[in-house]
């Protein structure tokens, strides 16, 4: 069965230190793999797609078959970043599962 | 810049009654998707419309859940009845075509949320 876990509900940093969010995937076939994001009083938005390999808002995530994960990271945090975030998972191009999210919280 | 439309944004019904929600897509996106997110949950799909076909509807509760999307543009999910376990923030996304470029971002409405008392 499909499925996206991202083990963290909450996860807290400082200002300035690095962020990973963690995400899993089962699937069988090839993944094709995004990370969304909500901040506060705004609609979920697209942050990016593993197959395109960009950093976007200074985050970038790489997707490891080997440990079926797809981990967000970034080396600074920003209190802007503060936001929920979903990992999902694109399923024969039409069908998307989404995570559970995990809210990141970036204290000054 | 374009937006998917949702409406209401809030809707209180009692337990048995039924409800309604809209979602207007974003101009020329063919693929149009119904998703239920609970507190604490990512979003989960119930329906998914191709134009005016349903795609998947595997996930949606057919014994009390209906869809539609009359002439491929906007479209209504309705709840007949409404239980309590059916409080959640309702969410429309759309997306421009299902193949080539970038056709694979879903653009997402501002949702519906639903409470059953």
């Amino acid at each position: 069965a499909q499925r996206v876990t991202q083990p963290e509900k909450l996860l807290s940093v400082f200002k300035g230190a690095p962020v990973e969010l963690k995400c899993n995937y089962s699937y069988s076939g090839s993944p094709e793999l995004f990370w969304y994001v909500q901040y506060s009083r705004q609609r979920l938005q697209l942050l990016l797609r593993h197959i395109s390999r960009e950093s976007i808002k200074g985050f970038t995530a790489d997707l490891n078959k080997g440990e079926t994960s797809f981990h967000l990271k970034k080396p600074f945090a920003q209190e802007e970043d503060s936001a929920m975030y979903y990992c999902a998972l694109s399923v024969g191009g039409f069908k998307t599962i989404f995570g559970a999210g995990t809210r990141l919280f970036v204290k000054a | 810049e374009a937006e998917v439309a949702q409406s209401p944004r809030y809707k209180i019904t009692e337990k048995s009654q039924a409800v309604a929600f809209w979602c207007d897509p974003i101009s020329g996106h063919a693929t149009l998707y119904w998703y239920r997110q609970i507190l604490g949950q990512g979003p989960e799909l119930l329906v998914q419309f191709q134009d005016e076909s349903v795609v998947d509807d595997s996930q949606l509760p057919k014994d009390r859940f209906s869809a539609e999307r009359l002439k491929g543009v906007d479209s209504t999910l309705k709840i007949q009845p409404a239980e309590l376990g059916d409080s959640a923030m309702y969410l429309c996304a759309t997306r421009r075509s299902t193949s080539g470029g970038s056709s694979y971002e879903q653009y997402f409405g501002p949702g519906t949320r639903l409470t059953v008392t």
